[in-house]
């Protein structure tokens, strides 16, 4: 069984510039979370959504901003890079949330992001 | 969101067991206690999660308290492969958490297995 796909894998790109990363979940996992990984901070989350509607949202700004398709593949997108943005984007999916907490989430390998 | 404290790092000897602590004094009745590790260069896995019964699985086993104040995570024979940093974290459930879900990583654990 495929796990979660992200790409691409490595990306650079220079301030001001803006960015779109991709998400393939588990098939049949209809939730899919972003997360922002840096030395620093550490793992932070940035959204979730399911059935193609964000049901929550971390505390990053607005150039951060996601979707999802029917198919519930994923895309987030930032926007006006700055310095600070350079990390590793993790995706991560889970089934149809009934009892989330009896869920666990599926992590993909992640798109590790520079910004000259 | 309930916090949970765990050690900054531990060794151990390949094939030795291995337990890993994890203290969540302010747990509530109804939070999941969640253990994933992170390989290098690599996402969040998986390993186990529980809520109040002792659980075992292929990878591991998960002790929790009486009282639900801690937990150990237990590798039963650390291999090389073990090696990585191994986080803890409660996951609420309950009314408001309608299709929510959120995991809050602390710094977790770096075990380092000594050949």
């Amino acid at each position: 069984k495929a796990g979660v796909t992200q790409t691409p894998r490595y990306l650079i790109k220079t301030r001001g510039q803006q960015v779109t990363l991709s998400c393939s979940p588990i098939s049949g996992h209809r939730s899919v979370s972003w997360y922002q990984q840096t030395p620093g901070q550490g793992l932070q989350f940035l959204f979730e959504y399911f059935s193609e509607t964000q049901r929550n949202k971390g505390n990053f700004p607005g150039r951060f901003s996601g979707r999802q398709f029917s198919n519930s593949r994923s895309e987030m997108n930032v926007s006006t890079l700055e310095l600070g943005d350079s990390a590793l984007y993790l995706c991560a999916s889970s089934l149809v949330p009934g009892d989330r907490s009896n869920q666990p989430q599926h992590f993909g390998d992640g798109t590790r992001l520079s910004i000259l | 969101d309930a916090k949970t404290t765990q050690p900054n790092s531990m060794e151990s000897n390949e094939e030795e067991p291995v337990h890993l602590p994890c203290n969540h004094s302010t747990i509530s009745g109804t939070d999941y206690i969640h253990w994933y590790r992170q390989l290098p260069s690599q996402g969040p896995e998986y390993v186990i999660h529980g809520l109040t019964s002792n659980v075992n699985n292929r990878m591991a086993s998960l002790a929790i308290a009486e009282d639900r104040k801690s937990s150990t995570l237990i590798l039963h024979r650390a291999t090389l492969r073990d090696a990585a940093v191994y986080y803890c974290i409660l996951s609420p459930t309950g009314p408001g958490r309608a299709g929510s879900y959120q995991l809050t990583f602390g710094k977790g654990t770096k075990l380092s297995v000594i050949p």
